[in-house]
């Protein structure tokens, strides 16, 4: 079975510029969470889908992020346009439906903006 | 709100030592808790869990016992390994509503033969 896998593992971007992250859960996972580690301080969620619906955006930092799972399967999270806080690395994980609480996660995308 | 307090690091030892990351937490319900490890280059994999009080949870020779009377959930190893080296979070998940997880901020840990 596939893990999670998220891409690109890697971005260099200059502030003020447009960047877009995937993330493809394990097959069946409904749920589907984005985190951040900025500096390496704490990773902090940012949201969570259930399938295509958005259930909780309380830690999106502002409105230049924008979270997207089309049909309930891949997710996309632009950042429009990015500043120089928003470097760090950005980790999706995934989850079945209710019942369990541990979450898969992939190995992240380290974003950099100059 | 609820937190996560993790020891600070980089903690280093020598191989064969004696491993404690301390982690405490906050949580106003009855949470599951999480040890991840994040080893060079690689994302996060989950070392062990507890779901309720005085559950023990044990992986690859690590374990941690969820003690809600001191809300704690200290990571031990008996004797560490080069390999162990990583960094290590602890995660506490509410069990409610989104199952989002809240991390501490990870201890690394430098393992040396």
């Amino acid at each position: 079975e596939a893990g999670v896998t998220q891409f690109p593992s890697h971005s260099v971007i200059e502030k003020g510029q447009t960047v877009t992250l995937r993330c493809d859960p394990i097959s069946g996972h409904d749920n589907l969470y984005w985190y951040r580690r900025v500096m390496g301080k704490e990773i902090k969620f940012l949201l969570h889908f259930v399938k295509e619906s958005k259930q909780d955006e309380s830690g999106m930092p502002n409105n230049r992020f924008l979270a997207e799972r089309t049909g309930g399967t891949y997710s996309t999270l632009k950042v429009q346009p990015a500043e120089l806080e928003d470097s760090g690395v950005y980790f999706c994980a995934s989850s079945q439906a209710s019942g369990t609480y541990e979450q898969y996660f992939g190995p992240g995308t380290r974003l950099t903006v100059t | 709100g609820d937190s996560v307090t993790q020891m600070e690091g980089p903690v280093t030892l020598s191989e064969e030592a004696f491993l404690t990351i301390n982690c405490t937490y906050t949580a106003t319900g009855y949470p599951s808790l999480f040890w991840y490890v994040q080893y060079p280059g690689e994302g996060l994999q989950l070392l062990l869990k507890a779901t309720k009080a005085d559950d023990k949870g044990s992986n690859k020779g690590f374990e941690a016992t969820y003690r809600k009377e001191t809300t704690s959930f200290h990571l031990e190893k008996g004797s560490v390994q080069v390999s162990d080296s990583a960094v290590y979070f602890c995660a506490l998940s509410d069990n409610t509503g989104t199952y989002k997880y809240i991390f501490g901020t990870g201890t690394r840990l430098k393992v040396l033969a």
